[in-house]
């Protein structure tokens, strides 16, 4: 199947800094991918979607000009936690489409942890 | 939001079929049924999807009701690195459409 990465896997720093974190699709062409959060012992929930060369949409409750997101080329796309606080720490997932069909492929996650 | 049920968690004894229930009750006659599952701390990996038939892959098999309604994914022979938490997602299918994750249900395979 399609592959995604995710860089850093693992990110920990000090509360007021931003974070970026990359999502790339390896083997395929990506025309959206999204960007999901997740909380211990909880389900994933989506945060925004964006497409190659536009603004991303964010759902409802997440502020978009605190988790900045850019999607400047069909393989990239970044999502940077602005002036982060402990209450961002999170498990925080991409996933890509547009490949292989409809499905979407998922990335390993980045741990961000905000002390 | 999401618009499936599953019970939260199952055991499943190691060898033996797992059969996972999904009710669905509001599905519309254009979403599909998708099923991914996410081992602890990685992200969620594709298993099967299907839109009114039966289907089959290597990982599972996916019987969907006539009425469409409700939905079984089948791991047909359980092993220990099947434990994880498996999700059920109905969406309409097209690469733009999000996917919004309900609780999904935690599988534990027993030895």
């Amino acid at each position: 199947g399609a592959v995604v990465s995710q860089h850093p896997s693992r990110v920990i720093c000090k509360s007021g800094t931003s974070v970026k974190i990359e999502c790339r699709s390896l083997d395929f062409q990506a025309t959206t991918m999204f960007w999901y959060r997740q909380f211990p012992k909880q389900s994933l929930m989506l945060m925004a979607t964006s497409n190659e060369g536009s603004k991303a949409t964010y759902e409802q409750g997440v502020e978009k000009d605190k988790f900045l997101i850019n999607h400047a080329s069909l393989t990239l796309s970044t999502l940077t936690v602005t002036s982060a606080h402990p209450e961002d720490s999170s498990f925080y997932i991409c996933s890509a489409s547009g490949g292989k069909g409809h499905e979407q492929f998922f990335g390993p996650g980045t741990r961000l942890t905000v002390l | 939001d999401a618009k499936t049920t599953q019970p939260p968690s199952m055991d499943c004894a190691e060898g033996r079929a797992a059969n996972l229930p999904c009710n669905h009750s509001t599905i519309s006659g254009n979403e599909y049924v998708y099923w991914y599952r996410q081992i602890h701390s990685q992200g969620p990996q594709y298993i099967i999807h299907g839109l009114k038939n039966n289907e089959t892959n290597e990982m599972a098999s996916l019987i969907i009701t006539e009425d469409r309604k409700s939905s079984t994914l089948i791991l047909p022979h359980a092993t220990l690195r099947d434990t994880a938490v498996y999700y059920c997602i109905v969406r309409v299918l097209n690469t733009g459409n999000q996917f919004y994750f309900g609780t999904g249900t935690s599988l534990t395979v027993i030895p």
